[in-house]
This record gives structure tokens, sequence and C-alpha cells, in this order.
């Protein structure tokens, strides 16, 4: 119950084209979404997040899409750009009730320019 | 204002030996996380804490693992007597207090090569 599934594992885009990944989750006490992108030797960093009362968030060209009932959400980014190629994950948390998060599996995002 | 911290980089270790891994929170935050990323693989949850408190080890490996947040000083991760299957790359992460918005920011990690 604790698994958040991430999908595709790899994805090539052209520049100036939309890349989107998807995650689903199970456990329904989930109650924080953030997404990681992830260089070569670098640690995770946050890219963006929400919480189960909103259905999309946007920050600059990249959108979190979720939906409740289906417990799934997804990153949308706009005008993808080769900088953007980096490794992206989903995760899933438990609000200030507990503190670890569950991560996916991870998609490798390459631009080509 | 600096980032999470980690040290050493990268740690190579023979068989047997003990790694000690250290991560400094960033300031003003008061909880630190690590994490395991296998090659090719997400980042899977091992043990939270608070100063001088372990909140949750659930993901700790129930031997040759153990962790610490003291009062003063570094959070250090240890592993006892390594095996070629501890290799990895392991995160740090911190928090600050409260945690009313859940963000966890990751330090650049240690990897750890055992030979």
């Amino acid at each position: 119950q604790q698994q958040v599934k991430q999908s595709p594992q790899s994805l090539i885009v052209q520049k100036g084209g939309i890349s989107i990944i998807n995650c689903a989750y199970e456990n329904t006490a989930f109650d924080y979404f953030p997404w990681y992108q992830q260089f070569p030797g670098k640690g995770p960093a946050l890219l963006i997040a929400i919480r189960p009362d909103v259905s999309e968030k946007k920050e600059g060209r990249f959108t979190i899409s979720f939906n409740k009932s289906a417990k799934q959400f997804s990153l949308h980014i706009m005008d993808s750009q080769p900088g953007d190629s980096a490794t992206y994950f989903c995760a899933a948390g438990l609000g200030p009730s507990g503190s670890r998060l569950t991560f996916g599996e991870g998609t490798q995002l390459t631009v080509n320019p | 204002n600096a980032g999470v911290m980690q040290n050493p980089r990268h740690l190579v270790r023979r068989r047997g030996q003990e790694a000690r891994l250290r991560c400094s929170p960033m300031k003003g935050h008061s909880h630190v996380y690590w994490y395991r990323q296998l090659p090719e693989e997400g980042l899977k949850f091992m043990v939270y804490l608070q100063k001088e408190n372990i909140i949750d080890e659930s993901g700790m490996p129930k031997e040759r693992f153990s962790a610490e947040f003291p009062k003063e000083g570094p959070s250090i991760l240890r592993i006892q007597q390594v095996v070629r299957g501890d290799s990895a790359a392991y995160f740090c992460a911190s928090s600050p207090p409260g945690r009313a918005l859940g963000e966890q920011y990751f330090g650049p990690g240690t990897r750890l090569t055992v030979t």
C-alpha cells in the first residue's frame, strides 16, 4: 500500500514539446505529492509539489495535475528544453503526521535539440 | 543560506570495514532523513531523526546500520562491516520544524563503493 508507481521509465521529447510523466499511488492517506529533478551525480532537487485539495498547480513551465479519485498525478513540462534532460521522481508523503517520502522509480527524460 | 551538506562525497571501503556518512542540515532545519539509492532505482527511505531522537527507523536494515543526530554536530549514518550490497548513493534530506508544508531538501549525496 506504500507503493508509488511511475511511468514511463524513459521518455524522449523534441525541444519545444510537452513532456508528461505519470504516477499512481495506493495509500489514500498520502497528502503531499512532490516532484524531484535529479541530474547525474547530484542530489534530487525539489521541483514542484501539490496537496490533494487542489487539482492542478503550475509553476513556470511545470504543472502538476492531480486526480484524487483515480489516485493519480502527473507532471507536465511545457516547451521542453535540452536543459530539462534529467531523471524525474514523483513521491508521496504523509505530511505533518508522518515524514517519510515514498518515491517512484524515476523517469529518465531526454530532450533532443 | 547553504544547502544540505554531506561528506564525504565519495567513500571507498573494503568489505568488513566501517563507513561513516555525515550530514549537516540546512540552517534552521531540525529534521533529518536518510535515503538510499541503488543504481538505476528510486530513493528508499531509511530513517527519520530529530535532534537526539530517532523518530522512524522502519526503513533501516536490522543489522549493521545505525543513525544518530546529536544535539551538536551533524547527523551520522554508520554502516558496520560493509558488504558489496551496501554500495549505493546515500542521500540526506532536511526539513524545517513544524513541517507544515512537507518539503524535504536533499544534499548532494555520498557515493559508497565497497570493494
